[in-house]
């Protein structure tokens, strides 16, 4: 079956700019989650949605990071006034249990 | 707060060489324990986890992992490694009550060559 979705697959962004990345998620899939992964480092947590509300916000680096799922689905983070150091491969994850599948990420570069 | 960390950074073996991959965690309550892998050009993928149980668990390509509570660990192992094992490993572990995300270490990358 479909696996975990993300759009766009590359971004490149001037600093400054706002940019959304997106998150299709296996149907049925009622937890979603987001992740940042630096260049060397393992996934770091960003945001979790139980259904259409954000249970656990607390990884979300400071106010220019911002994510919805306003109907249990498709979700989208969303970054203001990127700066250079937001470049990194955001990783968006569903699941139904304790599991968690992984899509292929968003590969975001901020010039 | 919890922390993973992960021993090795960088192992280089040859095919058939046994691998073991050190992982441990700061965490004192209950914890689920990942391993998860990423080849070249491909997303996250579960190897094997643990929950309660036998603390011997087996995964996926013959892959397996032990939870030794003791000593705060879930090592990664296997006896015989193929150039296609050729990836990243990430271990991860989830806390009790922590709304279910996963806490990562920075990753060992094996790379075996034929």
């Amino acid at each position: 079956g479909a696996g975990v979705s993300q759009t766009p697959s590359n971004k490149v962004t001037e600093k400054g700019k706002y940019v959304e990345l997106r998150c299709d998620p296996i149907s049925g899939h009622t937890a979603l989650y987001w992740y940042r992964q630096s260049l060397g480092q393992g996934p770091e947590f960003l945001i979790y949605f139980q259904g259409t509300g954000a249970a656990d916000d607390s990884g979300l680096p400071n106010d220019r990071f911002f994510a919805v799922r306003p109907e249990g689905s498709v979700s989208t983070l969303k970054i203001q006034r990127t700066e250079r150091g937001d470049s990194a491969v955001y990783l968006c994850a569903s699941s139904a249990s304790h599991e968690q599948y992984f899509g292929p990420g968003t590969r975001l570069t901020v010039t | 707060a919890q922390s993973v960390s992960q021993h090795n950074h960088h192992v280089i073996l040859s095919e058939a060489a046994s691998l073991e991959l050190g992982c441990n965690y700061s965490y004192g309550g209950t914890v689920n324990l990942f391993w998860y892998v990423q080849y070249p050009g491909q997303h996250l993928q579960l190897l094997l986890k643990y929950f309660s149980g036998d603390p011997l668990v087996k995964g996926i390509k013959g892959f397996e992992a032990e939870f030794i509570k003791s000593k705060f660990s879930f090592n990664l192992r296997k006896p015989s490694v193929q150039w296609s094992d050729t990836a990243e490993y990430f271990c991860a572990v989830m806390v009790s009550g922590g709304y279910n995300k996963l806490i990562f270490g920075a990753g060992t990358r094996l790379a075996v060559h034929p």
